[in-house]
């Protein structure tokens, strides 16, 4: 199976919001309601963000939101902040039993 | 507080074996399934392999099936990689997670521990 498709690089202002979007196939993101995101800042482990294509973890910022339309699910950051600089990863569930990873998304914060 | 710690960082070379542990410690361990995923430097995130509550259950990205065996000792709170025939794009940080309740994602990752493989 292929890697799923994130943007390489997006960018926003402080205080503006931004969408990271995640394309897979009807093999994967199309079907399964398993996608995840993450973030990973420089030589640490990532975060979960997202799970479930919506879902937030407790103690992530309801700055952070999800959706999955077909084959592409996206990751919306509403009010920028500094600290959201990271690169951004989605991940899917992909049958029979593996996951796949986007290439990874590097958001820079202006 | 959730902790996973993985040990068995070296260098071996290509051919080689490795076995890879993550200790857990914060939550009941064998209620959860347990995942290993790497990246190799300056790249993104691979699956590598995942294993059920109860170890009933294993799965492998294909890069590694038939060379790679994860496995779980519940009454040791601990999670392994046994790496076998290893490659140099095996090189990689290796990370040991914890599944999320629908299996399919990581709620909590260890630190990672890199594996060179070069001869």
């Amino acid at each position: 199976q292929s890697a799923l498709t994130q943007p390489a690089s997006v960018s926003g202002s402080p205080g503006q919001s931004i969408t990271i979007s995640c394309t897979g196939t009807s093999s994967d993101v199309g079907t399964y309601n398993l996608v995840s995101w993450y973030h990973q800042r420089p030589g640490k482990a990532p975060k979960l963000m997202i799970y479930d294509v919506s879902k937030r973890p407790s103690g992530v910022s309801n700055r952070f939101s999800a959706s999955k339309s077909g084959n592409t699910a996206s990751l919306t950051i509403s009010g920028l902040q500094a600290e959201d600089e990271a690169d951004y990863f989605c991940c899917a569930y992909a049958r029979p039993g593996t996951l796949l990873f986007g290439g990874g998304t590097k958001l820079t914060v202006l | 507080e959730v902790q996973l710690v993985e040990s068995g960082e070296g260098l071996v070379q290509p051919g080689g074996s490795l076995r890879l542990s993550c200790a857990a410690s914060g939550f009941t361990f064998s209620d959860y399934s347990m995942h290993w995923v790497r990246q190799a430097p300056g790249k993104g995130l691979d699956f590598v392999s995942a294993i059920s509550a109860n170890g009933g259950s294993t799965y492998y990205a294909d890069s590694v099936k038939g060379r790679f065996t994860i496995s779980r000792d519940n009454s040791r709170n601990t999670l392994y990689l046994q790496m076998g025939s290893l490659r140099v794009e095996d090189m990689a940080v290796y990370y040991c997670a914890r599944g999320i309740a629908s299996f399919w994602g990581f709620d909590s990752w260890g630190q990672g521990t890199l594996v060179t493989v070069s001869s």
